[in-house]
């Protein structure tokens, strides 16, 4: 069984750049599909993007497009969400879950991990 | 690519059926089957409870259930109970090979 566990809160500045990361267990992590959602306080889950297993491609909402990659460091079973150009909209919970195809459904999440801009 | 519409609450009494829409278009729910739904409860990581329109992960109730018409997919909770108060999401895949979320609705149990 697969099990997400995500890196802890982060509080960062606008304008700067936050990496959340996304450790994987359970054998058969190697062949699921990453994505990445996010959550504002009190408001409706976000899709992000997603991170291919398969060839290392990602794609991205489109009002993600430019400001957020995602990376996997295969050999620890981790993969790493960054977003850059930091505003106070992207105040939020960062959820990553898993799918077996790029299509969904998202079968398993993380814990989420609270990120907090301030000026 | 714009989020599906979901109403922002429905509400029940114990026991009653109640369901949730979730409108879209032909390129997300319309176009695909890869229509699912998540429960989330409040301070947790939601879960998913159907997923390609119609079916049920194992473990999750068979009060839960989906259907889906054009371009408006469906969640119905029957024989509801104090338990399943929570917010529920939809989710679609999209023509763009992107997945997009619904507005969100706040089930309450009267």
């Amino acid at each position: 069984q697969t099990q997400l566990v995500q890196s802890g809160a982060e509080v960062q500045k606008t304008g700067s750049s936050v990496k959340v990361s996304c450790t994987a267990s359970g054998s058969n992590f190697t062949y699921h599909y990453l994505h990445w959602v996010r959550q504002a306080p009190g408001q409706a889950l976000e899709w992000m993007g997603w991170f291919s297993p398969f060839n290392g491609n990602s794609n991205f909402a489109q009002s993600f497009q430019g400001r957020v990659t995602i990376t996997r460091d295969r050999s620890m079973n981790t993969t790493y969400m960054e977003l850059k150009s930091l505003r106070s909209e992207d105040t939020a919970m960062y959820y990553c879950a898993s799918s077996i195809v790029a299509a969904g459904p998202f079968d398993f999440w993380g814990q989420g991990t609270l990120v907090t801009v301030s000026s | 690519q714009s989020a599906l519409t979901q109403p922002a609450s429905v509400s029940g009494s114990p026991g009653q059926s109640i369901t949730i829409s979730c409108t879209g278009t032909n390129s997300d729910v319309g176009g695909y089957n890869s229509v699912s739904w998540y429960q989330q409860l409040p301070g947790k990581a939601p879960r998913v409870i159907i997923y390609e329109v119609n079916n049920r992960p194992s473990g999750v109730s068979s009060r839960f259930s989906g259907s889906k018409s054009d371009n408006t997919a469906s969640l119905t909770i029957s024989r509801l109970q104090i338990e399943d108060e929570a917010d529920y999401y939809c989710a679609s895949y999209t023509k763009r090979s992107t997945s997009v979320f619904g507005t969100g609705t706040k089930v309450t149990v009267l």
